[in-house]
């Protein structure tokens, strides 16, 4: 069974404005990794944090950026929000980088930019 | 190039019947590949893989098929049920480029299974 919550579960945002959206990772696991789901499209890699420190890279610009706290739950803030910003944001934690077959998503968080 | 491909949006199958999902993938690197299924609402869950040291693997109702020289995998569902009905995902753990063991998705095939 997952642990890994996110927050909200549904968000709508003014283009330009600015949102955060948070992860609350499985217990025990110490690395969160961050996706976006565009209609119709396969998950996206945006980044991973890893014990606090960035670890990896999707290509998605700097106003893109994430935090990951002391108990590994992270965050996700987009500044400036465009239109295609609207997707389906999915975090998933593992134990340790690249242990894929281990990772748990969330429910997700569906953000609306209008 | 790493790229995963789902070609087919949709497929609709009979309770009881064989589902069978398929995804190609363009860099013969890759050795690891997954299967998530997706309910809506709900995260993707993951729900078999095979090392491409193999061209099998099955699950209870679910083997995947791995063929490197076509590099083309599939997933079988015998029988199908109609709880399947999800959305399906393949993918593989990115090779290089910074971002190393993450996943590299399809963009899906949203099984239908009727009773």
């Amino acid at each position: 069974e997952t642990g890994v919550t996110q927050s909200p579960t549904h968000l709508i945002k003014t283009r330009g404005q600015q949102v955060t959206l948070r992860c609350s990772s499985q217990s025990g696991h110490n690395t969160v990794s961050w996706y976006q789901q565009a209609l119709g499209q396969g998950p996206q890699f945006i980044f991973q944090y890893y014990r606090e420190e960035e670890n990896g890279r999707g290509n998605f610009p700097p106003r893109f950026s994430g935090l990951q706290f002391p108990n590994y739950s992270s965050e996700l803030n987009v500044n400036a929000l465009e239109l295609d910003d609207s997707a389906l944001y999915l975090c998933a934690s593992s134990l340790g980088q690249g242990s894929v077959t281990e990772a748990f998503f969330g429910q997700g968080t569906r953000l609306t930019v209008v | 190039d790493q790229q995963v491909k789902q070609n087919s949006p949709s497929l609709s199958v009979q309770e009881g019947r064989i589902s069978i999902l398929n995804c190609d993938y363009t860099n013969s690197m890759f050795d690891y590949f997954l299967w998530y299924k997706k309910y809506p609402a709900e995260g993707p869950t993951f729900l078999i893989s095979i090392s491409s040291i193999k061209d099998k693997n099955e699950d209870g109702r679910f083997t995947v098929f791995l063929n490197k020289s076509a590099k083309h995998l599939s997933l079988h569902i015998v029988p199908s049920q109609p709880g399947d009905s999800a959305v399906y995902f393949c993918a593989a753990p990115r090779l290089y480029g910074g971002s190393q063991g993450n996943l590299i998705f399809g963009k899906g095939t949203k099984l239908s299974v009727k009773p």
